[in-house]
């Protein structure tokens, strides 16, 4: 069945600290890979996004993430934490063909100590 | 550009009482989606339309029927509500058509906060 799995359910790191948010998936094809931040009583804003070529892709807000086929993950990384980063994280996967459904992960809450 | 919007934000209701979450897009995009989002279980597909004129079922659809009235606008209605349908609903849209693959980001509406007492 194809779902995607975030292990982190809260994280919490101090202010200038790296960041990684996991995200491993399980599809029958390589899918369309998405990270998306919400910020406490706000809808859903893209941050990047993974189609195909380049594995490591670049998004808004200093973010980044890596795909990496062999481990079916995509995890989200930024090399130094801002207070104004915690919110709550969702990775997603979108269907290259066929369907037209997304499916989300259950979410990370990242808490920034000052 | 507005992109998504929902309305209402808020809303409490009775159990049994019937009520249409309104959403609409103006960023032409064929697909649209709403999906019902509860602590520790992420976002869940309630229904979605690829297309105007189609509609069909998600993960959670028992209790919502949805109606795509024109490409811009796809309303959720709870037809006699329930505690368990308190949760906050949200609308988006994205740019796949009926025969291209999903190949782009969803845009989110802000959101519709339901309590059902």
């Amino acid at each position: 069945a194809q779902s995607v799995t975030q292990p982190d359910i809260h994280i919490t790191v101090s202010e200038g600290a790296s960041l990684e948010l996991r995200c491993n998936y399980s599809y029958g094809a390589t899918p369309y890979l998405f990270w998306y931040v919400q910020s406490p009583g706000q809808g859903l804003q893209l941050l990047l996004k993974y189609f195909s070529g380049d594995t490591l892709v670049q998004g808004i807000k200093g973010f980044e993430a890596e795909f990496k086929r062999s481990q079916s993950s995509f995890n989200l990384r930024k090399p130094s934490v801002h207070w104004s980063d915690a919110a709550e994280y969702f990775c997603a996967v979108g269907p290259r063909s066929g369907t037209y459904k997304y499916i989300f992960g259950t979410g990370t809450r990242l808490k920034v100590l000052a | 550009n507005a992109g998504v919007t929902q309305t209402p934000k808020f809303q409490v209701l009775k159990t049994g009482q019937s009520m249409t979450l309104q959403c609409a897009q103006d960023m032409n995009h064929n697909s649209m989606y709403w999906y019902r989002q509860d602590p520790g279980m992420g976002l869940r597909l309630i229904y979605y339309s690829a297309s105007e004129g189609t509609t069909d079922k998600g993960e959670v659809p028992n209790g919502y029927n949805v109606s795509r009235l024109n490409k811009r606008e796809f309303s959720l209605r709870l037809e006699s509500a329930a505690p368990s349908q308190t949760s906050v609903y949200f609308c988006a849209s994205s740019e796949a058509g009926y025969r291209r693959s999903s190949y782009n980001e969803q845009f989110f509406g802000p959101g519709t906060r339901l309590t059902v007492l």
